[in-house]
């Protein structure tokens, strides 16, 4: 299994609304990663777990709560989120070594999340 | 911090001519410079990448080449074909740190003209 997971594929919320977005892996990757990825924009890095810790935190708002509950899941937390949040939410993973090497990174297919 | 440039934003190429993207970067010690393609409505995959100690990569009608003097690295796509129309991401990172992050360019619009 050489594929990165993740549901729901698309998400509309309000803004006090709590959703989860979650993402899944069997490759034996130790990194996993979460990106925001805006219209015409490259995806942007929000947070890096690293044998399930959270090794990067690219000083993103409270409002995005990450979890990694095993080696093979990430989620999202979603809580008070502004439309201006609304853009696609892509997971990936990677080998990820003791050294943490985050080379070869493979991505999802994304959530397309929207804010009302 | 690292840098990626990447030119053009937009290219538009006939039917089964040939496609070049390049992009520079700033830090000397990114060693690892992958290419992804995205297409609409998924997710980016990963198409070639290159590593510091290696000059020129191929894989079949891609190729990507590097020049570690002048921070430059480049795909090459020949006879391109209607499903090579896609935004591609090069980028580029210092693998083997625990910090390590990739740093994508800005991303360049393929259309292939039929």
């Amino acid at each position: 299994d050489t594929e990165v997971t993740q549901t729901p594929k698309h998400l509309v919320m309000g803004m006090t609304n709590k959703k989860s977005l979650k993402c899944e892996q069997h490759m034996g990757h130790r990194a996993m990663y979460w990106y925001k990825q805006k219209a015409k924009k490259p995806p942007e890095l929000m947070f890096v777990y690293s044998y399930e810790k959270l090794s990067i935190n690219e000083s993103v708002p409270s409002r995005f709560s990450p979890e990694c509950p095993n080696s093979s899941l990430l989620n999202l937390h979603l809580h008070a989120l502004q439309p201006e949040d609304s853009a696609l939410y892509l997971c990936a993973s990677s080998q990820g070594t003791a050294q943490g090497s985050y080379n070869e990174q493979f991505f999802g297919p994304g959530t397309r999340l929207t804010v009302l | 911090g690292e840098n990626v440039e990447q030119h053009p934003s937009t290219l538009s190429v006939q039917e089964g001519d040939s496609a070049v993207i390049k992009c520079t970067y700033s830090d000397s010690a990114s060693n690892y410079f992958p290419w992804y393609k995205q297409e609409l409505g998924k997710g980016p995959q990963l198409i070639i990448d290159i590593r510091s100690n290696v000059g020129e990569k191929k894989d079949q009608r891609i190729a990507v080449t590097l020049n570690k003097t002048a921070k430059h690295f480049s795909l090459h796509i020949t006879e391109t074909q209607p499903e090579d129309s896609a935004v591609y991401f090069c980028a580029a990172s210092n693998g083997g740190n625990r910090d390590d992050k990739i740093i994508f360019g800005k991303g360049t619009r393929l259309h292939i003209l039929p």
